[in-house]
């Protein structure tokens, strides 16, 4: 059982580039969802995702995409990276109302 | 809208210390509450959570956790701080009528001298 996986572990991107943050679970959770983590300024919602096809916006969705194609993947896209997303991304991953899984995070330095 | 203040951004106790963070939200509502640690490089993991029943809350590595309704507070304590509890803690809440809208606080980082 690995929990919430993602992948890259860091990235460092030129401003205008594109990628893709890559996250998975096994715990057969309906609910996902992506937040960056910046410093001193606690966790902001990005997207988040009810069940396979069902995708929302949350605080900060400008210059993100999502897609939720099956249960377990949630993926992240970033289409014209900029230096404001510079940050750490996490995952998770929960039951309604539940505690939420978080994965290792991704730690992107766009320059 | 719903927020979750975390009074004390910056914490410094010496090792044996007693440990109280403080959290209040602004939900009038039925609430879930949660507080969550994360240490030095890690991610987020649960310390603790509540979703009804008796206020008192114990959680993981002595953690527990006190649901003052009538304050709006769920504030964290341990009695005796270790080292190893060096790490930032978040208070998150959400309405129970969907995951998606939990609300996490700004964090406080808590640092335990040797």
């Amino acid at each position: 059982n690995a929990g919430v996986t993602q992948t890259p572990k860091f990235r460092i991107l030129k401003i205008g580039q594109s990628m893709t943050l890559q996250c998975a679970q096994d715990m057969n959770h309906n609910y996902m969802y992506w937040y960056r983590q910046d410093p001193g300024m606690g966790l902001k919602l990005i997207y988040y995702s009810v069940g396979a096809g069902i995708t929302d916006k949350g605080e900060v969705p400008n210059g993100y995409n999502v897609s939720r194609s099956t249960t377990e993947d949630f993926p992240l896209r970033l289409e014209l990276a900029a230096p404001s997303q510079t940050s750490v991304y996490f995952c998770a991953s929960s039951y309604p109302d539940d505690e939420q899984y978080f994965g290792p995070g991704t730690r992107l330095t766009v320059t | 809208a719903q927020s979750v203040s975390q009074h004390n951004h910056h914490v410094i106790l010496s090792e044996a210390a007693s440990l109280e963070l403080g959290c209040n939200y602004s939900y009038g509502g039925t609430v879930n509450l949660f507080w969550y640690v994360q240490y030095p490089g890690q991610h987020l993991q649960l310390l603790l959570k509540y979703f009804s029943g008796d206020p008192l809350v114990k959680g993981i590595k002595g953690f527990e956790a006190e649901f003052i309704k009538s304050k709006f507070s769920f504030n964290l304590r341990k009695p005796s701080v270790q080292w190893s509890d060096t790490a930032e803690y978040f208070c998150a809440v959400n309405k129970g009528t969907g995951g998606f809208k939990t609300i996490f606080g700004a964090g406080t980082r808590l640092f335990v001298k040797a």
